[in-house]
């Protein structure tokens, strides 16, 4: 049961470099996210997509973009990286979202990112 | 607008004792509760959550929430605490996909 996908788990990025955190699903899920995980500031939302094609803004959206050219993936990428994009970033997927939020967001086991 | 709040950053309970971890939302209309476990260097893990019906919710591991509308509460508990239940607990309300600031919980021998 593969679930969410992400790669790589770990990467050391230097500053002004750009990269693409890779992330697929495997459960045919229309709803996909990107949550960023940094110390006592629990998560927040990066992007999210309801199907493919089809993007939107979360909470902390500057610094990144993201593309939903399939239903299975969603990359995330990192223009000009900065010190303030060292986080743990999580890739996340449901088969609902905010049309019916009841439906129980499924987690990718995270990607460590540092920016030196 | 913070949603969703925990308000202890650190809960410490002995095993073998009842435990509860504290979750507060604000939300308009009718709010979608869920909890979330994370241990060490891993994704997030579902729990349990409130959608509707009972306001008692059972969930894996032992782990229960009680729904309080009046108090907008959702609190998470365990009649008996495990050394294994050491871990990052989130509360989240799916309304508007807003995660709390997490709580660890360590539960010592």
């Amino acid at each position: 049961n593969a679930g969410v996908t992400q790669t790589p788990k770990f990467h050391i990025l230097k500053i002004g470099q750009s990269m693409t955190l890779q992330c697929t699903q495997d459960m045919n899920h229309n709803y996909m996210y990107w949550y960023r995980q940094d110390p006592g500031m629990g998560l927040k939302l990066i992007y999210y997509s309801v199907g493919a094609g089809i993007t939107d803004k979360g909470e902390v959206p500057n610094g990144y973009n993201v593309s939903r050219s399939t239903t299975e993936d969603f990359p995330l990428r990192l223009e000009l990286a900065a010190p303030s994009q060292t986080s743990v970033y999580f890739c996340a997927s449901s088969y609902a979202g905010q049309g019916y939020s009841g439906n129980t967001i499924y987690f990718g086991e995270g990607s460590w990112l540092t920016v030196v | 607008a913070q949603s969703v709040a925990q308000p202890e950053d650190q809960v410490n309970v002995a095993e073998g004792n009842p435990l509860t971890v504290k979750c507060t939302y604000s939300v308009s209309g009718n709010p979608y509760l869920f909890w979330y476990v994370q241990y060490p260097n891993r994704g997030l893990q579902f729990l349990l959550k409130y959608i509707t019906g009972d306001n008692l919710v059972k969930g894996s591991y032992g782990f229960e929430a009680e729904f309080n509308k009046s108090q907008t509460s959702f609190h998470l508990k365990k009649p008996s605490a495990l050394v294994s239940d050491s871990a990052l607990y989130f509360c989240a309300v799916m309304n508007d996909m807003r995660f709390g600031a997490g709580t660890r919980l360590t539960v010592k021998p």
